[in-house]
């Protein structure tokens, strides 16, 4: 299906895993970005990518890790996750006009 | 720094009740100001795009408009299925890496 498509949907693990979190999209956008969404902050960016193996931080990037080998695929990593990397975390891509479209998102729970 | 103000936080309409959704923002210039609606445990759905003070769009029972300063997105005779939370976002002129600034959201609830 053509869309942007994030796994796993939902991942508990526990402090000091590392974990890694899937995003591709069908569209062959150059742009990819990484959002966490959080009660009383919103989303913010964490990461973004301009095109294959070209990437920047973002307002909140300590901790996470990203790569992007390929167009379609933008992972995020936490190297060694803790509590406060308890959050709904979204990837998107830019479209022709500057609008993101957002994945479905990764609930994603660190004990 | 950029910055977006949604009000309210959240609004409760009862099916019919016409209102508007506030997004304020600051930024040095605007390229972009965006607007989503995000269902829960979904991402959120682009809606519109504005470029320039005056510039209005439509879709179904939505209108977003756009000054120098806010923009409202106007919800005409509400849905239930209209209940969302509705994001705003702005991307400024120069902004390398096409970031976007999100508010924090306006929660609506409709009730038949």
């Amino acid at each position: 299906d053509a869309g942007i498509t994030q796994s796993p949907r939902y991942k508990i693990t526990e402090t000091g895993r590392q974990v890694t979190l899937m995003c591709h999209q069908t569209w062959s956008h150059s742009y990819m970005f990484w959002y966490r969404q959080d009660l009383g902050h919103g989303l913010r960016l964490i990461y973004y990518s301009a095109a294959a193996d070209i990437t920047d931080k973002g307002e909140v990037p300590d901790g996470y890790v990203v790569s992007r080998s390929k167009t379609e695929n933008f992972p995020l990593t936490l190297e060694s996750a803790t509590r406060s990397q308890t959050s709904v975390y979204f990837c998107a891509s830019r479209g022709n006009s500057g609008e993101q479209y957002f994945g479905p998102g990764t609930r994603l729970t660190v004990t | 720094e950029d910055q977006v103000t949604q009000s309210p936080e959240a609004l409760r309409l009862q099916e019919g009740e016409s209102s508007s959704l506030n997004c304020s923002y600051t930024v040095s210039g605007l390229r972009g100001l965006f607007w989503y609606r995000q269902d829960p445990g979904k991402g959120p759905e682009f809606l519109f795009t504005l470029y320039s003070a005056g510039e209005e769009k439509e879709k179904e029972r939505l209108k977003a408009t756009l000054t120098k300063k806010e923009s409202f997105l106007h919800i005409t005779a509400p849905k239930p299925e209209d209940s969302a939370t509705y994001l705003c976002a702005v991307q400024a002129i120069g902004e390398y890496g096409n970031k976007l600034v999100f508010g924090a959201g306006t929660i609506l609830r409709v009730k038949s």
